[in-house]
């Protein structure tokens, strides 16, 4: 079991610029989370999904898409970077939605200039 | 609104003795409760849980204790390690919700 990938590792976007933070998983989990960790602070929910076709905004969701076709997919869109979106990304799984633990990725670390 | 504080940017311990690292939240609806630890260049790994239904959840080295009344939680590590030197997270869970809240975190140094 790979467990949570993520690709890419490291990111430099301009202003502007658009992109996909992609996550999967192999643990047939239904639910899926994205997480950013801005520094010397905790992780901020973007969106979670609690299985293909349902996601939900989480505390921090602007700037931000997700779509869920699959079970194993939960990718992030960025439309128009902005620097405020500099940050680590983290995608994470679980296989309850309440009372269990989170599998997480290795991150991606995005920097927008 | 921090709902989850971890007060302590940081710790230092000496190898050998006990680690407490401290959590305080401000929901009365969480009702379940997680400790992460987190090296660099990774993501956070699950470590321990507790359920608002017990006050004490213990696992080899690490305990985690649950005050309720004072919405505070602690984890113990007994005897700490150098493999122990991390960020540790706290994050709690509200009762019917999928979300889940995280602290900022503590980095613990364990020095040999």
């Amino acid at each position: 079991n790979a467990g949570v990938t993520q690709t890419p590792k490291f990111r430099i976007l301009k202003i502007g610029q658009s992109m996909t933070l992609q996550c999967t998983q192999d643990m047939n989990h239904n639910y899926m989370y994205w997480y950013r960790q801005d520094p010397g602070m905790g992780l901020k929910l973007i969106y979670y999904s609690v299985g293909a076709g349902i996601t939900d905004k989480g505390e921090v969701p602007n700037g931000y898409n997700v779509s869920r076709s699959t079970t194993e997919d939960f990718p992030l869109r960025l439309e128009l970077a902005a620097p405020s979106q500099t940050s680590v990304y983290f995608c994470a799984s679980s296989l309850q939605g309440s009372s269990g633990e989170q599998f997480f990725g290795p991150g991606t670390r995005l920097t927008v200039l | 609104d921090q709902q989850v504080k971890q007060n302590s940017p940081s710790l230092s311990v000496q190898e050998g003795r006990i680690s407490i690292l401290n959590c305080d939240y401000t929901n009365s609806m969480f009702d379940y409760f997680l400790w992460y630890k987190k090296y660099p260049a990774e993501g956070p790994t699950f470590l321990i849980s507790i359920s608002s239904i017990k006050d004490k959840n213990e696992d080899g080295r690490f305990t985690v204790f649950l005050n309720k009344s004072a919405k505070h939680l602690s984890l113990h590590i007994v005897p700490s390690q150098p493999g122990d030197s991390a960020v540790y997270f706290c994050s709690s869970q509200a009762s019917g919700t999928y979300k889940y809240i995280f602290g900022t975190g503590t980095r613990l140094k364990v020095l040999a």
